[in-house]
């Protein structure tokens, strides 16, 4: 158990619709990351919180939003589903930017 | 892209030390090497991260040659428990503003 959790572990969504992701870091983390992993293939970094604030962005659409709230809790907003958003979505922690990340179990969203 | 390039697959006995390689060609002075390993689709786990120094910890020793270019990552007696996908990552960015970049990883399969 990384000490990372993930809300809810499956999804099952229609095309169009709006999900909200949810993760709550290890005690002491200020870092979150999201990443996505589609079937067989490698994780994809999403983004990336510090204290609440934004540091770093990668591959996210601009249908996908996310934000750390002050309990350092994050959510991650996916809008206008499509069926190829279906994935693996990891949340990660960490104390520090620059120290290692601990991963959550996933949320595995399935869009039909 | 990816900043590594590790093997598709490769498989060890049990019992045996398995080594896995990484390259790293293009790595820059400040930028270190990550270990994660991937046990079918759960959360990756954190093994070991170096800069230019070999490491050791409870679960495996990595080795960084001399000019970084790449590294050997060995778990010293393989287990069933040890079948996963490896990868091999590259922290790249600034000290605020970094991320891990994931390639493809080594299929690892231990067998009887």
């Amino acid at each position: 158990d990384s000490g990372v959790t993930q809300t809810p572990k499956h999804l099952i969504t229609a095309t169009g619709q709006r999900v909200t992701l949810r993760c709550s870091p290890r005690s002491g983390d200020l870092s979150v990351y999201w990443y996505q992993q589609s079937l067989d293939q490698g994780l994809q970094f999403l983004i990336q919180y510090y204290n609440g604030e934004e540091r770093a962005k990668g591959n996210i659409l601009e249908r996908f939003s996310a934000q750390q709230f002050p309990d350092l809790h994050s959510e991650l907003n996916l809008s206008s589903l499509e069926l190829g958003d279906s994935a693996l979505y990891f949340c990660a922690s960490s104390v520090s930017v620059n120290t290692e990340a601990f991963f959550g179990q996933g949320t595995r969203l399935t869009v039909v | 892209d990816a900043k590594t390039t590790q093997p598709p697959s490769m498989d060890c006995a049990e019992g045996r030390a398995a080594n896995l390689p990484c390259n790293h060609s293009t790595i820059s002075g400040n930028e270190y090497v990550y270990w994660y390993r991937q046990i079918h689709s759960q959360g990756p786990q954190y093994i070991i991260h170096g800069l230019k120094n070999n490491e050791t910890n409870e679960m495996a020793s990595l080795i960084i040659t001399e000019d970084r270019k790449s590294s050997t990552l060995i778990l010293p007696h393989a287990t069933l428990r040890d079948t996963a996908v490896y990868y091999c990552i590259v922290r790249a960015g600034s000290y605020s503003n970094y991320q891990l970049i994931w390639g493809a990883g080594t299929k690892l399969i231990i067998k009887p």
